[in-house]
């Protein structure tokens, strides 16, 4: 059965503290491996697409790479907006996405 | 183009009640979903089709219908409503599994 874990669960950070979030998986066949934004009250927002291990993607100050276990989302100087819940979901064999529970980032001014 | 749009954005139904949630897109996406959103759970994968006149049960299916009689909608239905089926429902489509589904506003729905 296809996984993802994301870590952590919430994060707090001052505007310009660079730092990453994780998203760990398993699944039979990666076929594709997806971030999201997510802002309350919202639906969530596309931000990446990862296919295969050693691929990174930037936009603006997020930058996205993958590995065979996990991904990482790098964010460098956060500002106050960048504040969102951000998802991970892995696309395997089957016709569904399996999404983490997120992280929620809190970038204070 | 308007993307993924859902109605309505706010219910309240009583226990027992029925209703259907619409979603159109305007992409010409083959593949459309239905996920409910709640606290601590994430996203979680009711229904799904891929294509015109077809349904599939996703991770959590019980309690909900679906019909895909067009390709542009997707219709949520919910014959006898529960108190556990108060969420947040997104509607989402794509061209197929592996390009980004793209996400509707949201339908906050409570049930008392």
């Amino acid at each position: 059965e296809d996984q993802v874990t994301q870590s952590p669960e919430a994060l707090r950070l001052q505007e310009g503290e660079s730092s990453s979030l994780n998203c760990s998986y398993t699944v039979s066949g990666l076929r594709g491996l997806f971030w999201y934004r997510q802002d309350p009250g919202k639906g969530p927002e596309f931000l990446f697409t990862l296919y295969s291990a050693g691929e990174e993607k930037e936009k603006e100050r997020l930058k996205a790479t993958l590995t065979k276990k996990e991904s990482f989302l790098h964010i460098t100087a956060p500002k106050p907006e960048d504040s969102a819940t951000y998802l991970c979901a892995v696309a395997g064999g089957s016709e569904k996405l399996v999404f983490g529970k997120g992280t929620k980032l809190t970038v204070n001014p | 183009n308007a993307g993924v749009t859902q109605t309505p954005k706010f219910r309240v139904l009583k226990t027992g009640q029925s209703m259907t949630l619409l979603c159109a897109q305007d992409m010409n996406h083959e593949y459309m979903y239905w996920y409910r959103q709640d606290p601590g759970m994430g996203l979680r994968l009711i229904h799904y089709s891929v294509g015109e006149g077809t349904t599939a049960k996703g991770e959590v299916p019980d309690g909900y219908n679906v019909s895909r009689l067009k390709k542009q909608n997707f219709l949520l239905g919910l014959e006898s409503a529960a108190p556990s089926q108060t969420s947040v429902y997104f509607c989402a489509s794509s061209w197929d599994t592996y390009n980004e589904q793209f996400f509707g506003p949201g339908t906050r729905l409570t049930v008392l």
